[in-house]
Formats: C-alpha cells, structure tokens, sequence
C-alpha cells in the first residue's frame, strides 16, 4: 500500500523567511504533484514533477523530485501572507497501472506578518 | 482557463437517503474521478472512470457508491442510503491524454452533510 508522509503538518512562519515541506512515498511513483487548498476550497494545481532530479519553479515556490530516495521538497523563498494555505503532495503508484492520487495530510501552513 | 464545474455547491441529506453528485468535465478531457475530503482530513480517492466504466477504485468505494456518465457531458457520484461518516467534501477531477495527461483539474467541490 502506497504511504505518503508529508512534514511538518503544521508550520507557522514570518513573513520574509524561508522553509521547506518534506514529502516522502512509499513505493515507486512517476508522478508527484503539488496542490495548495485555502479553506473551504477546491485544490490548486502547483508542480507536476516527473523525473528524478526534476525542479520547477513559480514565484517564491519552488519543487524538487528525487525518485531515488523516493522524496520531493516544496521550498518556500521569502515567505508572504498570501502563501498562507494547506499544501498537499500527492502520488500516483506506477506499479500496477493506478491512476488514482494517493495524498498526504497537508501541510498547514500560516505566514505571520 | 478551462474548468471542472460541480453541483450542487453544499448539500445537506437526511441518513438513509440517496444523494446524487454531479460534474462536468472539462468538455475533451477522457479520464474522470471522485475524491472527497472529510473535514479537516487529507484528500482521498474513490474512483476512476474511463472509457465508460470503472479503472480503478479504492476500498471506500463500496456497494454503496456508484459512477455514471449519463450523457456526454456529466459524469455523476450516487450515494445510496448515505450515512454520517459520508459528510464530507466531494471533488470531482479530470484529465486528457496526450501531452497535457498529467494535469489533473479539480472542481470547486460538493460539500455533503448528513444529518
């Protein structure tokens, strides 16, 4: 059964400083994916990280896949207000022929002015 | 941008009763599915719908679940004889194939209480 582990689940930082959220699977995936939900809301597509060693970028967000150590980061550069949501990973198992997302709790993370 | 639209937005059900989700697709996209989400909880999979039948669906999704797509534009979640522990936030999803097969769009959600 694929297990997905996110940490920390509750982060509350400054404004201006900089964090990671740490994503760990089980099994061997090819697809990993990043959504951000506010309250009450639907799920934002982030980051779709593909390959090992694959590093996107959008703004202040950036994601990084090691398939190796079966791990992908969501590192956070000079943390704003507006970034303050949930951020979840989620994995498709490629043993199989799954297409379902298997996610992990979230990260609730508060950005305090 | 294209989007996956859902009805109703909330829903609130006596026990016992059946309740029926629905979702349009974004209107070329080929894979659908359903995730919910209880309250303060990690998002969950239910099922895959391609081709007109079921690919894949998790241990929630029991006798008590099924999927349609009636015509060619919705694709519907019926709960039978719903339950408490159904109260949750219902996503539908879906996705094309070809190049752009690993983006995976979300509705806004149906939020289902059962009292």
């Amino acid at each position: 059964e694929l297990k997905v582990e996110q940490n920390p689940l509750f982060l509350s930082m400054q404004e201006g400083k900089n964090y990671t959220i740490y994503c760990n699977y089980s099994t061997t995936s090819d697809r990993l994916y990043w959504y951000r939900q506010d309250p009450g809301k639907s799920l934002e597509s982030l980051f779709v990280l593909l390959s090992n060693g694959a590093v996107k970028q959008e703004g202040r967000l950036m994601a990084s896949l090691d398939t190796k150590a079966r791990l992908s980061t969501l590192h956070i550069t000079a943390a704003v207000h507006d970034l303050s949501a949930t951020y979840f990973c989620a994995v498709v198992d490629s043993g199989g022929g799954a297409d379902g997302l298997t996610f992990g709790k979230g990260t609730h993370l508060i950005i305090q002015p | 941008e294209p989007e996956v639209t859902q009805t109703p937005s909330h829903q609130v059900t006596q026990m016992g009763q059946e309740v029926i989700l629905r979702c349009v697709p974004i209107s070329n996209h080929l894979y659908f599915y359903w995730y919910r989400q209880i309250l303060g909880q990690k998002v969950e999979f239910l099922v895959s719908f391609y081709n007109n039948e079921i690919s894949e669906k998790s241990e929630i999704f029991d006798d008590q679940f099924s999927v349609e797509r009636p015509d060619g534009s919705n694709f519907t979640l019926k709960i039978r004889s719903t339950k408490l522990e159904d109260s949750a936030m219902y996503f539908c999803a879906s996705r094309t194939s070809g190049v752009l097969r690993n983006t995976i769009y979300f509705g806004e959600g149906s939020w289902l209480t059962v009292v």
